[in-house]
């Protein structure tokens, strides 16, 4: 969905590296969501954001942090980057109302070496 | 908790068949239910979803899913599977008794349909 972006798409990078993932969506949706999979595992909540001053922890942020610089943008980071954060990162937005559905980034895919 | 399950990893299916991947649910109050589709090196797309109203939703490229509450099910079905309808589908509850409005997702269900 071109709608909402991700940066980059693919990233190869050492442990212990710092590395920021960005988000970016044009849908006007105040909610914004971090999420990784993983074989097996689904997709997993790593933060979310219900507005620019609203920021919260998902099941899984240990080791990662968000910052929402603008209702627009949503970037996640991993200060340390380690090998099991290898993984598929997804970002996506909803807009209020518990019966909206979300709208997803193409993805991340992030290899730690 | 809220919670989705979905009993199958992959799903076979010839072509023109009809197909059926299933989910349950388990959910304190009335369930926020949806369904969306993985392709291959993309982001997961909105099928449907179930709010209120007729058991039976109809979503897009022709799919539907028919919420049962007695056996706590939102079993995704289509008539007549397309090479084409092959991919990751994953179930979803939305949270709406803690005040997050977070979506649950399943594990997914990885539909194959042959040719």
């Amino acid at each position: 969905d071109a709608d909402v972006t991700q940066t980059p798409r693919n990233r190869i990078t050492k442990t212990g590296k710092r590395i920021m993932l960005e988000c970016s969506q044009t849908k006007g949706h105040d909610r914004m969501y971090w999420y990784r999979q993983d074989p097996g595992l689904g997709l997993r909540l790593i933060y979310y954001s219900f507005d620019v001053k609203d920021i919260n922890k998902g099941e899984i942020s240990d080791g990662y942090s968000v910052s929402r610089q603008a209702q627009a943008k949503f970037s996640l980071s991993l200060e340390s980057a380690i090998p099991n954060q290898t993984a598929l990162y997804f970002c996506a937005t909803s807009p209020w109302g518990p019966d909206n559905e979300q709208f997803f980034g193409p993805g991340t895919r992030l290899t730690v070496l | 908790a809220q919670s989705v399950a979905q009993p199958e990893d992959q799903v076979n299916v010839a072509e023109g068949n009809p197909l059926t991947v299933k989910c349950t649910y388990s959910v304190s109050g009335n369930p926020y239910l949806f369904w969306y589709v993985q392709y291959p090196n993309r982001g997961l797309q909105f099928l449907l979803k179930y709010i209120t109203g007729d058991n039976l939703v109809k979503g897009s490229y022709g799919f539907e899913a028919e919420f049962n509450k007695s056996q706590t099910s939102f079993h995704l079905k289509k008539p007549s599977a397309l090479v084409s309808d092959s991919a990751l589908y994953f179930c979803a509850v939305r949270d709406i008794t803690s005040g997050t409005y977070k979506y649950i997702f399943g594990t997914g269900t990885r539909l194959k349909v042959l040719a």
